[in-house]
């Protein structure tokens, strides 16, 4: 049962563009949000969250906005680089389980 | 402050025998956490403790167990290797349980043949 579902597992985007990564969720306990970033052979690197007292977060060029009704967070790269270019994960946890779900990953090549 | 540090980071093991891998937390980091990543299927929670004590366990059979000390540095032992244990092993840490950002270190990529 994969609670957090990234349905694109790879994505193309041009260089100066905006990146759209998506994730859907099925538990409505999850409380807290998270984005990782992973290049190949290192491990995954926190990129920004969201707690679900919020709709959106800024950092950057990193938005994280959540729709709480649709069970949909996404993550906003604006403008997209070349060393954007990684997989990103996004995780899900229920505050005091100490346990974090993750979705399979997208995909991203940014397109110089 | 130095990362998360794993160790040893590539392993090739038989079928059948048994493995530890060691994780380091950042100083002053007392949560660690422990995922297998496999491709396609993401990072699947193995485990996490807290000032030793395993605080939540992950659908994994009981082959795979972990433990942490003293100075929050973690362990995980997986028993009667198989095949299908092949993967990269991920350990995160984090400052206390009330905080959510958990660093990783680079993981242990264990080959079972």
């Amino acid at each position: 049962d994969q609670q957090v579902k990234q349905n694109s597992p790879s994505l193309s985007v041009q260089e100066g563009r905006i990146s759209i990564l998506n994730c859907d969720y099925t538990n409505s306990m999850f409380d807290y949000f998270l984005w990782y970033k992973k290049y190949p052979a290192e491990g995954p690197t926190f990129l920004i969250s969201i707690s679900s007292i919020k709709d959106k977060n800024e950092d950057g060029r990193f938005t994280v906005f959540l729709n709480k009704s649709a069970k949909h967070l996404s993550l906003h790269i604006v403008p997209s680089q070349p060393g954007d270019s990684a997989v990103y994960f996004c995780a899900a946890s229920v505050s005091g389980t100490y346990k974090y779900i993750f979705g399979t990953g997208t995909r991203l090549k940014v397109l110089a | 402050k130095a990362g998360v540090t794993q160790t040893p980071r590539y392993l090739i093991k038989t079928r059948g025998q048994q493995v530890t891998l060691s994780c380091s937390p950042i100083s002053g980091h007392r949560s660690v956490s422990w995922y297998q990543q496999t491709p396609g299927q993401g990072l699947q929670f193995l485990f996490e403790y807290f000032s030793e004590t395993q605080r939540n366990k992950g659908n994994f059979p009981g082959r795979f167990s972990g433990r942490q000390f003293s100075n929050s540095r973690s362990e995980m032992n997986v028993s009667t290797l198989e095949l299908g244990d092949s993967a990269l092993y991920l350990c995160a840490s984090s400052e206390s349980s009330g905080v959510h950002e958990q660093y990783f270190g680079p993981g242990t990529r264990l080959t079972v043949t």
